[in-house]
């Protein structure tokens, strides 16, 4: 039963470097997301996709790409790293848009130096 | 743009109080507004979903309401017990589209023994 997994669970990159973020979802989900939490700050939507093939930005898309490729999948890359990208990076999924509530992965916390 | 407040940041109670939690947000035009707890190093889980034309919702101890023309929404838990001891946001949903949640920055509750 393994709902939202993400990969790392830690990473520590030196600045300019890049990485991919990974998610896959077992649920079957249409729609999914990528939000990262600061510190003492509340999360906020960096991308998300309601189907395979379809993205699209957030509130703080900068510095990030996404793909969708596969219903399961929806990977998120950082092509520069920047140190304001020291953050805890959540993806999600529902089922659909509505009164359907996103499952969480456990996050993705990643250091910048 | 639609901004969610969580009130105390912080809280700590001894076991077997009751406790109520407390969200605003700035524009009553929401979908559905939802609760999450969050443990340290975890991700998100969703306690309870009130859509826009309910008034509460209940799960076991946790009772959540909602009061859209005031913008105010309570998340009460009967008879704490240390296990609760977690961070709860708080987040709404503007439309029935697939758009994001804007979450709170959270209440950070703390269940002596």
């Amino acid at each position: 039963n393994a709902g939202v997994t993400q990969t790392p669970k830690f990473r520590i990159l030196k600045i300019g470097q890049s990485m991919t973020l990974q998610c896959t979802q077992d649920m079957n989900h249409n729609y999914m997301y990528w939000y990262r939490q600061d510190p003492g700050m509340g999360l906020k939507l960096i991308y998300y996709s309601v189907g395979a093939g379809i993205t699209d930005k957030g509130e703080v898309p900068n510095g990030y790409n996404v793909s969708r490729s596969t219903t399961e999948d929806f990977p998120l890359r950082l092509e520069l790293a920047a140190p304001s990208q020291t953050s805890v990076y959540f993806c999600a999924s529902s089922p659909g848009g509505g009164n359907q509530p996103q499952h969480f992965g456990d996050g993705t916390r990643l250091s910048i130096l | 743009k639609q901004e969610v407040t969580q009130i105390p940041a912080a809280l700590s109670v001894p076991e077997g109080e009751n406790l109520v939690l407390n969200c605003s947000f700035t524009d009553s035009a929401i979908y559905n507004l939802q609760w999450f707890r969050q443990d340290p190093g975890k991700g998100l889980t969703s306690l309870l979903l009130i859509q826009s034309s309910q008034r509460e919702q209940t799960s076991g101890r946790l009772n959540a309401s909602l009061d859209k023309s005031s913008g105010r929404s309570t998340l009460y838990i009967a008879a704490s017990q240390p296990g609760d001891s977690a961070t709860y946001l708080c987040a709404v949903k503007a439309n029935q589209a697939g758009t994001a949640l804007i979450f709170g920055k959270g209440t950070t509750l703390s269940v002596s023994s």
